[in-house]
């Protein structure tokens, strides 16, 4: 299996622009989790889904982002729009039972907001 | 409130020294698991080890080894005979039972000079 898959690898994009980051968890995965990891605060949650469907979107800083999983097979964050204290490593990660098991991250999207 | 502490930000050590990098945790649940992940320069994150609650065996992987102590709420981490690949900054991570919702420390730093 290729792993988790993120795109982009890099984002640079003015204050006020939308962004949109992807993710397609591995084959066969129930859970899917975005977290972003910044200096200051390090790995957060921001939410989860389960079959699809959203668990925890408490970790979601505020209304300027939003996350959907239309299938199994693919996820997207969307910020918008976004604010230079919105720069972070994003990450996608996928679990094939529940999170108590080890989840599987992507190698994450830097996003740079100017 | 589940935590996790890791008091050392940044470790140095010289090529074959051994270190040990130390995780305190703090939660209500009587249910959790624990999980150690490496973040190379590259900027991935890597599952090394879980651990359930309910089990306090230590474990050695190689050069690798974990303490869990429940009586101290600890989790440790060693390397033996370190090595320059070994740089990285290491997190240790704590699944809450109910939610499963995965709470990261800080991080420490880890490098090793040849």
């Amino acid at each position: 299996d290729a792993g988790v898959i993120q795109s982009p690898r890099h984002e640079v994009t003015e204050m006020g622009q939308e962004v949109t980051l992807r993710c397609k968890p591995i084959s066969g995965h129930d859970y899917l989790f975005w977290y972003r990891q910044t200096m200051m605060r390090g790995l957060e949650l921001l939410i989860y889904f389960n079959n699809n469907v959203p668990i925890d979107d408490s970790g979601m800083p505020e209304d300027r982002f939003s996350a959907k999983m239309p299938n199994a097979s693919f996820s997207t964050l969307k910020i918008q729009p976004s604010e230079p204290r919105d720069s972070a490593v994003y990450f996608c990660a996928s679990s094939d039972r529940d999170l108590r098991t080890e989840a599987f991250f992507g190698q994450g999207t830097r996003l740079t907001v100017v | 409130a589940q935590k996790v502490t890791q008091a050392q930000t940044e470790i140095s050590v010289v090529e074959k020294e051994d270190v040990t990098l130390d995780c305190v945790y703090e939660t209500r649940d009587t249910t959790y698991y624990l999980f150690w992940y490496k973040q190379p320069p590259s900027g991935e994150l890597v599952f090394l080890i879980r651990r359930n609650s309910f089990d306090e065996q230590n474990e050695i992987s190689g050069r690798y080894s974990w303490n869990f102590q429940k009586s101290t709420s600890s989790f440790n981490f060693t390397i033996t005979a370190s090595q320059v690949v070994d740089s990285a900054v290491y997190f240790c991570a704590l699944s809450e039972g109910r939610t499963g919702k995965l709470i990261f420390g800080q991080g420490t730093e880890l490098s090793v000079k040849p």
